[in-house]
Parts: structure tokens; sequence; C-alpha cells
């Protein structure tokens, strides 16, 4: 089964700190990897898109990475921000089932000030 | 544009009750998902779709039916709701065409409550 976990379910860091969010899936075969952002009660916002064929995206203090022999992402957020606290879910969509895109449960971030 | 557009933001409904969320994208978008979400679970796939007048299921899709009449619009109905169908729900399109990138776009979500 095709899964994507994302430990740990929780986070909470002074601010100005630089952290890294994980996101571990269990097939390396898939067509991209995406890292969206949520507000309490709030919709998805996307944060960073990665194609197959990319190793980073960055944008901002934003950072993430693609190893897909290991079947890991990382998002990494540079001087962290009181604003950034959210929750940050990471998308696979696989090769094979191209269609569908599989969530992780996500990493609920604290930034406190 | 406005992207994905999900009706009604927020909807309480009594058990036994149907009711239809409307979700409407302008981008031209092939593909169109219907999720819900709730705590501690992510997000579920219940239905998508692959073009106008194809549908298919998710990871839980009893309880729901929808239609893609029309390229730009997915419907999810309820026939007979219950209270475990209270949750988010969220739907998203992602495109085919030239310059596809496969970015999944978001609407902003509709709370359904049955009581």
């Amino acid at each position: 089964k095709q899964e994507v976990t994302q430990i740990p379910a929780a986070l909470s860091v002074p601010e100005g700190e630089n952290l890294v969010l994980n996101c571990s899936f269990t097939d390396s075969a898939i067509y991209n990897l995406q890292w969206f952002r949520q507000d309490p009660g709030k919709g998805l916002t996307s944060l960073l898109l990665i194609q197959s064929s990319q190793r980073e995206q960055t944008s901002g203090r934003l950072n993430a990475s693609l190893d897909k022999s290991s079947g890991r992402s990382t998002l990494y957020i540079a001087a962290s921000q009181p604003g950034d606290s959210a929750t940050y879910l990471c998308a696979v969509r696989f090769s094979g089932g191209y269609q569908k895109v599989t969530f992780g449960t996500g990493t609920k971030l604290q930034v406190i000030p | 544009n406005a992207g994905v557009t999900q009706t009604p933001k927020f909807r309480v409904l009594k058990t036994g009750q149907s009711m239809t969320l409307l979700c409407a994208q302008d981008m031209n978008h092939e593909y169109m998902y219907w999720y819900r979400q709730d705590p501690g679970m992510g997000l579920r796939l219940i239905h998508y779709s692959v073009g106008e007048g194809t549908t298919a299921k998710g990871e839980v899709p009893d309880g729901y039916n929808v239609s893609r009449l029309k390229k730009q619009n997915f419907l999810l109905g309820l026939e007979s709701a219950a209270p475990s169908q209270t949750s988010v729900y969220f739907c998203a399109s992602i495109n085919r065409g030239l310059g596809y990138t496969g970015e999944l776009f978001f609407g902003e979500g509709s709370r359904l409550t049955v009581l």
C-alpha cells in the first residue's frame, strides 16, 4: 500500500530557529510531491511542488528537498516566525495511480515568540 | 481567476437529510477530487473524476455520490446524511494540459455538521 508519513505530529520551537519537517513515502516511483500549509479552520495553501526529476525547490525562507531512493522529503524553514505556526501537509502523487494524491497526516508547528 | 470555489461553506443537516456540495473551477483542469478531513486522520479521498462525464471511487466512497456533467463542476451528494459524515470537505483540481505541472489546487473547504 502506498502511504505517506509525517513525523513528528507536532513540533514547538522558539522564534528564529531553523527547522526541518519530514515526509516519508513507501514507494519511490512518484510523479511529484507537494507541500501545503493549513491554518486552523482554513483551506490548504500550496507552498512548494517538486517534480520527480528535481532534487529541491526554494521559495523565500522555505526549501523542500526530495530523495526518491530513500523515500523522503524535507521542508526546511529558515529563521522561523510566529506567523509560520500552522499545520504542514505533504502530498505525494505516486506513479501508476497518477490520478490520485496521497496525503500525510501533517505536522502541527508552533513557533513561540 | 477565482481558482477552485466551493459552495456552501457551512451547512448543518439533520440525520437522513440530503444535500449537494458544489465545486467549481475556472482553470480548465481535467482532474477533480473530493476529500474529507477529520481530526487525526488527514485527508481521505472520497471520489474523483478524470474528465467530464467520468467519476471513480476513492478510499471512502460509501454514503456519497458524485457527478461531473460539466468539466468545470464536480458535485458531491449525500443522499441520507449520517453523523459520521460530519467533516470538512475539500475539493481540489489538477491540470493535464500543455504546461502541465501536476500541481494540486484546493478550494477553501465546506464544513458540514450532521446532527
